[in-house]
């Protein structure tokens, strides 16, 4: 199994420039999870789809937006980028709340310039 | 809210040392507790956990035990190799219908030969 997959790996933009983060998994769960992580900030959640057709904001929103297209895929969007969004973006999926484990994609390297 | 503290790294061990990461947790509803490991360049993947109290979580040598009436849920090895130099993380993943796992900030381990 691929399990949770992301594209891209680097990504380099330029301020006000806008790109979209891809996710998709094909372990059939039902949430997904877009979090950032920075040094010494551990993982912060952006945004959630607890399931398909829904989402909600984590801990830092400002300046991302999502669409959960379907079952499988779930997508990060900048719309203007700053410096502040230079980060590692790490995607998750768990099939359920509780017992469950979150499975995580390699990440997305995003260097704003 | 929910939160999980973990003891702040790095910790740096010569190979074959005693390893304890302390983790601590917020005991609102009926958590699962999760270790963690993210390995240079990858993604979170689970190292071991336990769904309820006083379950005993192990893998690879590494173990953890559910403490309720500590709230707590260390991370122990007895004997640590150079491959286990990673970063760790401590995690709640709620249960009753809450869908947003909380880890802690992660926990740097260097293990020297």
């Amino acid at each position: 199994n691929a399990g949770v997959t992301q594209t891209p790996k680097f990504q380099v933009l330029k301020t006000g420039q806008s790109m979209t983060l891809q996710c998709a998994q094909d372990m059939n769960h039902n949430s997904m999870y877009w979090y950032r992580q920075d040094p010494g900030m551990g993982l912060r959640l952006i945004y959630y789809s607890a399931s398909e057709g829904t989402t909600d904001k984590g801990e830092v929103p400002n300046g991302y937006n999502v669409s959960r297209l379907n079952k499988r895929e779930f997508s990060l969007r900048l719309e203007s980028a700053a410096p502040s969004q230079t980060s590692v973006y790490f995607c998750a999926s768990i099939q359920a709340s509780g017992g469950t484990e979150a499975f995580f994609g390699q990440g997305t390297r995003l260097t704003v310039v | 809210g929910n939160s999980v503290t973990q003891m702040e790294g790095p910790v740096t061990l010569s190979e074959e040392a005693f390893l304890t990461i302390n983790c601590t947790y917020t005991a609102t509803g009926y958590p699962s507790l999760f270790w963690y490991v993210q390995y240079p360049g990858e993604g979170l993947q689970l190292l071991l956990k336990a769904t309820k109290a006083d379950d005993k979580g192990s893998n690879k040598g590494f173990e953890a035990t559910y403490r309720k009436e500590t709230t707590s849920f260390h991370l122990e090895k007895g004997s640590v190799q150079v491959s286990d130099s990673a970063v760790y993380f401590c995690a709640r993943h709620p249960g009753g219908g809450s869908y947003i796992p909380t880890f802690g900030r992660g926990t740097s381990l260097i293990v020297h030969p």
